[in-house]
């Protein structure tokens, strides 16, 4: 079983719709959560990271179930411009603090 | 403020040649250093750490290396290439003052080789 498993996708979203996915983990001792961003052919840029209360930035909000392991994300009134794939990263608070990433979810905004 | 650089962006070689990357960062000191590889259509790996000058840990077997020889300077080498070491190699870094697990690591823009 791989440590962070995500749907590859592609989600192909109407211009304005929601969408929503998940990425579960498989330590039950990673401490921090975070989604990162990664246009085609270019490195991955921080995106939120994930709070254990669940947090909001603009259209963008992320879940955490620590119960269940796994973490959301969900955009609302999507835009052309958040046509990317998003990568589910997970910090087991090891040495080094080494992050694991899953194999990204691939996004596709439509009009 | 920060910034990380890698070089060169683009890298074609023969199978059985050598390599060398490099990655800087500038606006920092001490920071913890990493190397990824994303083969095409496929996640991220983590190859190399450091959380000093000098020191290295590996994550995966591989004919890849890495050295730290100065406290902003990380690079990744190999002696002779392989087919699959083609792909997207990353470096990234983490602030020393936030070296805590909550917080991200900030990447590179990469360097995309081919082995022919």
């Amino acid at each position: 079983r791989k440590e962070v498993e995500q749907d590859p996708g592609p989600f192909n979203v109407p211009e304005g719709a929601t969408v929503a996915f998940n990425c579960t983990y498989s330590n039950s001792a990673s401490q921090s959560f975070f989604w990162y961003r990664q246009d085609c052919r270019k490195e991955p840029k921080l995106l939120m990271s994930v709070y254990s209360s669940g947090n909001e930035d603009g259209r963008f909000t992320a879940q955490l179930n620590r119960a269940s392991q796994y973490i959301s994300l969900l955009i609302r009134d999507s835009k052309l411009s958040d046509s990317a794939t998003y990568l589910c990263v997970v910090n087991a608070g090891a040495a080094g603090n080494k992050l694991t990433f899953g194999g990204g979810t691939r996004v596709l905004v439509k009009p | 403020s920060q910034t990380i650089h890698q070089w060169p962006a683009t890298l074609v070689q023969p199978v059985g040649s050598p390599l060398s990357l490099e990655c800087t960062v500038e606006g920092t000191s001490n920071p913890n250093l990493y190397w990824y590889r994303q083969a095409a259509g496929r996640g991220l790996q983590l190859l190399f750490y450091s959380v000093g000058i000098g020191q290295i840990s590996s994550e995966v077997p591989q004919n890849l290396s890495a050295s730290r020889p100065q406290d902003r300077q990380f690079i990744l080498s190999s002696k002779k290439l392989l087919l699959s070491d083609s792909g997207f190699y990353l470096c990234a870094w983490l602030p020393t003052a936030r070296r805590r697990a909550d917080n991200e690591q900030f990447f590179g823009p990469g360097t995309r080789l081919t082995v022919l």
